[in-house]
């Protein structure tokens, strides 16, 4: 079966780090994906992991360990434009999405 | 380069009603997914194809059919509308390379309604 896990909401402040974590038990895995998607628009690509350990490109980073089942994404010095839903996806043939993680900035 | 096109954007439908979701990519993506997603929630995989003539079920599958004939086209078709289907629709291609794959590029999706 495939069961993809990550908080429903988060709440951060401007100029923060926040860490949105991911547990996955999929039948089969070659990877993990990071969307972002904006309320009324398609998801658009963050990241990728297929080894584990740390991945960083700019103010995002994202983590994996295939032995623990475990992901997260850090986003640091947080802006008012990243406050979106953050989906963690597993891939083998298929891609199978969680149910999203609704990212609040406050000011 | 389009990227991935669907269409229509916007569609009201009556219940009983068929109709099909067009998905194209121009990439040459050989693997293809149509997902929905309800108000609020993640994305639930409908179907997908790693190739032309290959389709297979994802997770929600039952009320769809999909073709796969050629490598660009990847159809979605609704045989008889029911209210559930309400949803927004969204496709989505990616090559497979392994261990050096990329990421799976979306549409713009398709809001359909049915009433």
């Amino acid at each position: 079966g495939q069961n993809i896990d990550q908080p429903t909401e988060m709440t951060a402040t401007e100029g923060a780090i926040v860490q949105i974590n991911c547990t996955y038990q999929t039948s089969g895995f070659n990877g993990l994906f990071w969307y972002q998607q904006h309320a009324g628009e398609a998801p658009t690509f963050l990241s990728y992991n297929v080894l584990d350990g740390l991945e960083e490109k700019g103010r995002f980073s994202s983590f994996l360990s295939r032995s623990k089942g475990y992901s997260y994404l850090l986003l640091k010095e947080l802006q008012m434009k990243d406050s979106a839903s953050y989906l963690c996806a597993a891939r083998d043939d298929k891609i199978i999405f969680g149910k999203g993680t609704r990212l609040h900035i406050l000011p | 380069n389009a990227g991935v096109t669907q269409t229509p954007k916007f569609r009201i439908l009556k219940i009983g009603q068929s109709m099909t979701l067009q998905c194209t990519q121009d990439m040459n993506h050989n693997y293809m997914y149509w997902y929905r997603q309800d108000p609020g929630m993640g994305l639930k995989l409908i179907y997908y194809s790693v190739g032309a003539g290959i389709t297979d079920k994802g997770e929600v599958p039952n009320g769809y059919n999909v073709s796969r004939s050629t490598t660009e086209d990847f159809p979605l078709r609704l045989e008889l509308a029911a209210p559930s289907q309400t949803s927004v629709y969204f496709c989505a291609s990616r090559r497979d390379r392994g261990q050096l794959d990329t990421e799976a590029f979306f549409g713009q999706g398709t809001r359909l309604t049915v009433v």
